[in-house]
């Protein structure tokens, strides 16, 4: 069955302790990763997409990588205004999207 | 600015009575869908549109229906709403289709007694 599994569910960190945070996928025929970040009250604003394993992108103090099994989405020197839930999609060849339920990350002054 | 805008933002009705969450993009995208969030069970898709007068079922479409008569707007209607539908609601847009970045509009909080 296809499944896309973040983890960890929450993460709490100190501003400038950088982390990762973990999507596992077993899909057949992926598509694309794309990664999302949601604040609270609000919808889901997009990141990256990823299309193939190696490939990294970055943005500010974010940077997603992909491999055949799994994304990681490194937050380098965080601050409180990163502070959100960030959800991973995957996409298949027959075109279903399939998002994760997201990692909730704190970030404390 | 380009935008997804869904209304309300919050609603509170009682079970079996009509109603609808209404959807529109000013981005003149082809691909529009309806999300449920719950959690611990992420986003699931309801319904997708391809574009106008297309219209097909995601994941969880029961109890749910859509129309797409205009390319910009995409209304969510519960005909009969259920406690079980009791949900935070988004909807979302792209040019061509979900594989694209997706918009997703600030979303629905329905609460059904």
């Amino acid at each position: 069955e296809d499944q896309v599994t973040q983890s960890p569910e929450a993460l709490r960190l100190q501003e400038g302790e950088s982390s990762s945070l973990n999507c596992s996928y077993t899909v057949s025929g992926l598509r694309g990763l794309f990664w999302y970040r949601q604040d609270p009250g609000k919808g889901p604003e997009f990141l990256f997409t990823l299309y193939s394993a190696g490939e990294e992108k970055e943005k500010e103090r974010l940077k997603a990588t992909l491999t055949k099994k799994e994304s990681f989405l490194h937050i380098t020197a965080p601050k409180p205004e990163d502070s959100a839930t960030y959800l991973c999609a995957v996409s298949r060849n027959t075109d279903k999207l399939i998002f994760g339920t997201g990692t909730r990350l704190q970030v404390f002054p | 600015e380009a935008q997804v805008t869904q209304n309300p933002r919050y609603l509170i009705t009682v079970t079996g009575k009509k109603l609808t969450v209404t959807c529109s993009q000013n981005m003149n995208h082809e691909y529009m869908s309806w999300y449920r969030q719950d959690p611990g069970l992420g986003l699931r898709q309801i319904y997708y549109s391809m574009n106008v007068e297309v219209t097909d079922k995601g994941d969880v479409p029961e109890g749910y229906k859509v129309s797409r008569k205009e390319k910009r707007n995409f209304p969510l209607i519960l005909e009969s709403p259920s406690p079980n539908q009791t949900s935070l609601y988004f909807c979302a847009s792209s040019f061509f289709g979900r594989n694209e970045k997706l918009f997703f509009g600030s979303g629905t909080q329905l609460s059904v007694l």
